[in-house]
């Protein structure tokens, strides 16, 4: 069986500039979250979708959204970038909502200059 | 004051140590991820738990819901267990995931 798949595994973007990201759940998965990784902050949560609806939201601003199509694969989407939002983006699937074992995918290293 | 705190930040041992990585939380949970995380990013899912003892291989995860703290066991360590490991929690309410800074492990041959 397929892992998660996330493209593009690098993206280098300019302040200002908008970016979406991808993310291929392992098959038959129908919840995706999202995480952003960085040295300073950590690992942090930014939203979870399970069949097409977004079930939660961690603390970012309006500039990052996402979504998630009927065949559960999911995008998110980050407008006017700004420097600190270079960090490793994360997605993982899982096979319900709420507590279940997640897969990670390998990440997208955004570089924003 | 963080919601989940690890300890230790760093640790170094030496092959075939028995090692003991910590987390605490301070809110309500439904469960407790670990996650190992390798130089180059890739997260992998080590144990989900919610009530007493799992073990998997030389991993040993518990955790104590009334003391808010579950550890991380590895017996018998080795080089390839170097790594990031990471103490995730599924807060109670909303089910969101808030995650421990990390536990620097190197294991020395």
């Amino acid at each position: 069986k397929a892992g998660v798949t996330q493209t593009p595994r690098y993206l280098i973007k300019t302040r200002g500039q908008q970016v979406t990201l991808s993310c291929s759940p392992i098959s038959g998965h129908r919840s995706v979250s999202w995480y952003q990784q960085t040295p300073g902050q950590g690992l942090q949560f930014l939203f979870e979708y399970f069949s097409e609806t977004q079930r939660n939201k961690g603390n970012f601003p309006g500039r990052f959204s996402g979504r998630q199509f009927s065949n559960s694969r999911s995008e998110m989407n980050v407008s006017t970038l700004e420097l600190g939002d270079s960090a490793l983006y994360l997605c993982a699937s899982s096979l319900a909502y709420g507590t279940d074992t997640q897969y990670f995918g390998p990440g997208t290293r955004l570089t924003v200059l | 004051k963080n919601e989940v705190e690890q300890s230790p930040q760093n640790l170094t041992a030496q092959e075939g140590e028995f090692i003991t990585i910590n987390c605490s939380y301070s809110v309500g949970i439904s469960a407790l991820h670990w996650l190992q995380q390798h130089p180059g990013g890739g997260i992998v899912s080590l144990f989900m738990l919610s009530s007493g003892k799992k073990k998997h291989g030389r991993l040993i995860a518990t955790i104590n819901i009334q003391e808010k703290h579950s550890s991380l066991h590895i017996t018998a360590s080795h080089p390839r267990d170097s790594a990031v490991y990471i103490c995730a929690v599924v807060m109670e309410y909303g089910n969101k995931l808030v995650f421990g800074a990390g536990t620097i492990l190197r294991v020395k041959s």
